[in-house]
């Protein structure tokens, strides 16, 4: 079973509608919860960054959440542009195993942002 | 350069033969990482340096593959006697800290897209 599992699979959406994609994640303890963009044949890039102790961050029109209670975070899209459409990662950083940051990546969302 | 670099970023192997991927961090960065990435799928960890040092390459799927960083900059992923299953796109990070960027930031290059045919 995957230790970070995003839903939906992928979305399609209007320009300037908002929608929210979803984290479950069961890696336990962690150090944080990130959020990563990644276009057709790129790198992935951070969007945001929460420790465990944070509830949300914003960047711009992305604004995330974390629920560390209940293992879920979110990802707000407010106001999509079509240059969103990307796909969407959630990762997560466990605090155990060599000090060092072994990232666990979500399959992420593709997002489609549609004039 | 400004960010990390890879090559080639595409490369098409016959099955058997050996490829060799090549990652230029960011100047400086201590920290690299190489990541898998399936057709649809997140990345998932390979192999991590701390400058030379092979830290941990616990997610190497074979003794197939390789990884050298010999004087802690540019970093090189050797994959011997391609398999198909060895198609992927293989990216590269880099991070300033010891710690690989645990509390901080990962930059990862574009990727090299291997397919072996």
């Amino acid at each position: 079973k995957n230790q970070v599992e995003q839903s939906p699979q992928s979305l399609i959406i209007l320009e300037g509608k908002n929608c929210t994609l979803q984290c479950n994640y069961t890696v336990s303890p962690f150090s944080n919860l990130r959020w990563y963009k990644q276009d057709t044949g790129r790198g992935p890039v951070s969007l945001t960054i929460m420790t465990f102790s944070e509830n949300t961050k914003s960047n711009g029109r992305y604004t995330a959440t974390l629920d560390a209670d209940t293992k879920q975070s979110s990802l707000h899209i407010t106001a999509s542009q079509l240059s969103d459409s990307a796909s969407y990662i959630c990762v997560v950083s466990p605090s155990w195993g060599g000090g060092y940051n072994k990232l666990i990546f979500g399959a992420g969302t593709r997002l489609a942002v549609h004039p | 350069g400004a960010g990390v670099s890879q090559s080639p970023r595409y490369k098409v192997a016959k099955r058997g033969q050996d490829v060799a991927l090549r990652c230029d961090p960011i100047s400086g960065h201590v920290s690299l990482f190489w990541y898998q990435q399936a057709l649809g799928q997140g990345p998932e960890f390979l192999t991590y340096f701390q400058n030379e040092a092979q830290l941990d390459k616990s997610g190497l799927p074979s003794d197939r593959f390789f990884a050298e960083r010999p004087e802690g900059s540019v970093s090189t992923l050797k994959i011997q006697r391609t398999q198909q299953e060895d198609s992927a796109v293989y990216l590269c990070a880099s991070s300033p800290g010891l710690a690989g960027g645990r509390w901080g930031e990962l930059f990862f290059g574009e990727g090299s897209r291997l397919t072996v045919l």
